[in-house]
């Protein structure tokens, strides 16, 4: 596609329910990141997976979070037991695999409210 | 890990001032500095980049400096125009870990017209 692409771009859901946001990475770009923004701070890295492996995942905040990249391209966050604390909205990006400190394009993001 | 602060956190010019945001980071390991502008309800878009072994780059009406002895570098915005207006984040990253970008908290820049 012609960007990184995250759906949904809303979600509400009620505390204690299990959701999975998706991304759609640039056709080509093997390294991908996931972020997350809470309001009024900047993007907070999460995960970075070069390929299907999950490279760094330091970044997730406990064990309700997981992120999953089969085949090298889609990922998808998955979050369990879903908090308040966890509304903020979720980026994805990609980049070009062969290049260091090359730039990461971003997806729009989805919102997630937790309720 | 990287520590990037940003100020000022909100900032208001005049169309056709100019504007000035600074970062400061403490990892002298990093090498790497993005500076991304995000608009209302869209996507982060990288509008410069500088790396460790220069000083300065300019883009049109966008330059960037780092001071590498101090650990800070500065967004400089010329001649500013109402689509200026968004919020813009510093970021840092490092050889080792160039896929982990360290952001500022961002600073919202107004122009008045």
């Amino acid at each position: 596609g012609a960007g990184v692409s995250q759906t949904p771009s809303n979600k509400v859901t009620e505390k204690g329910k299990y959701v999975e946001l998706r991304c759609d990475p640039i056709s080509g770009h093997t390294a991908l990141y996931w972020y997350r923004q809470s309001l009024g701070q900047g993007p907070e890295f999460l995960i970075y997976f070069q390929g299907t492996g999950a490279a760094d995942d330091s970044g997730l905040p406990n064990d309700r979070f997981f992120a999953v990249r089969p085949e090298g391209s889609v990922s998808t966050l998955k979050i369990q037991r879903t908090e308040r604390g966890d509304s903020a909205v979720y980026l994805c990006a990609s980049s070009h695999p062969q290049r260091t400190n090359t730039e990461a394009f971003f997806g729009q993001g989805t919102r997630l409210t937790v309720v | 890990g990287e520590n990037v602060e940003q100020h000022p956190s909100t900032l208001s010019v005049q169309e056709g001032d100019s504007a000035v945001i600074k970062c400061t980071y403490s990892d002298s390991a990093s090498n790497y500095f993005p500076w991304y502008k995000q608009e209302l309800g869209k996507r982060p878009q990288l509008i410069i980049d500088i790396r460790s072994n220069v000083g300065e780059k300019k883009d049109q009406r966008i330059a960037v400096t780092l001071n590498k002895t101090a650990k800070h570098f500065s967004l400089h915005i010329t001649e500013t125009q109402p689509e200026d207006s968004a919020v813009y984040f510093c970021a840092a990253s490092t050889r080792s870990n160039d896929y982990k970008l360290s952001f500022g908290a961002g600073t919202t820049v107004t122009v008045r017209a």
